[in-house]
């Protein structure tokens, strides 16, 4: 089966603008989660998504956000780009069919996103 | 909200040595995992761990739900492990998503 892939992988941005990154978790799997990574603030979780419904949500703002669609794809989106908002995104998918919490996370490569 | 604390921060060790890195948090969670990441970004997930013992090759992943503590150990290291490893839990219940250590930078030479 084909990993986690992720787009774009690379991504230049401005102060300002938005940006949307996008997540195909692997074939079958239905929960995808995404992940911010920062030298100075670690990785820190961002949404968790199960059947296009959010499940849960991290301590970011409203300019953050996410959806997942029918096929499980799923895309967050960053509005007003902040210079903080540089960082590694990070999805992750995993079956969705064991216990809430207790499944194993099959990460993609990431997107790093620069904002100038 | 849960707090993961991981020790030690930096390890470097010869080939062959025996690598334990630990893993506390505060709360009671539902699962905890160790990830592996290496330069470049890619994380690999390790082990998922809710209760007892896992080994992986020359892996092992240990829990002890009551004093809220995981070890990791890396056995016959080599330099290939060199990485950061990093602890993540998961609240009680699914509740909240993965709440990470700082990771553990660990250089195993030759």
């Amino acid at each position: 089966k084909a990993g986690v892939t992720q787009t774009p992988r690379y991504l230049i941005k401005t102060r300002g603008q938005q940006v949307t990154l996008s997540c195909s978790p692997i074939s079958g799997h239905r929960s995808v989660s995404w992940y911010q990574q920062t030298p100075g603030q670690g990785l820190q979780f961002l949404f968790e998504y199960f059947s296009e419904t959010q499940r849960n949500k991290g301590n970011f703002p409203g300019r953050f956000s996410g959806r997942q669609f029918s096929n499980s794809r799923s895309e967050m989106n960053v509005s007003t780009l902040e210079l903080g908002d540089s960082a590694l995104y990070l999805c992750a998918s995993s079956p969705g069919t064991g216990f809430w919490g207790q499944e194993t996370q099959y990460f993609g490569p990431g997107t790093r996103l620069l904002v100038l | 909200k849960n707090e993961v604390e991981q020790s030690p921060q930096n390890l470097t060790a010869q080939e062959g040595e025996f690598i334990t890195i630990n893993c506390s948090y505060s709360v009671g969670i539902s699962a905890l995992h160790w990830l592996q990441q290496h330069p470049g970004g890619g994380i690999v997930s390790l082990f998922m761990l809710s209760s007892g013992k896992k080994k992986h090759g020359r892996l092992i992943a240990t829990i002890n739900i009551q004093e809220k503590h995981s070890s990791l150990h890396i056995t016959a290291s080599h330099p290939r492990d060199s990485a950061v490893y990093i602890c993540a839990v998961r609240g009680g219940g699914g509740a909240d998503g993965l709440t990470f250590g700082k990771g553990t930078h660990l250089i195993i030479q030759p």
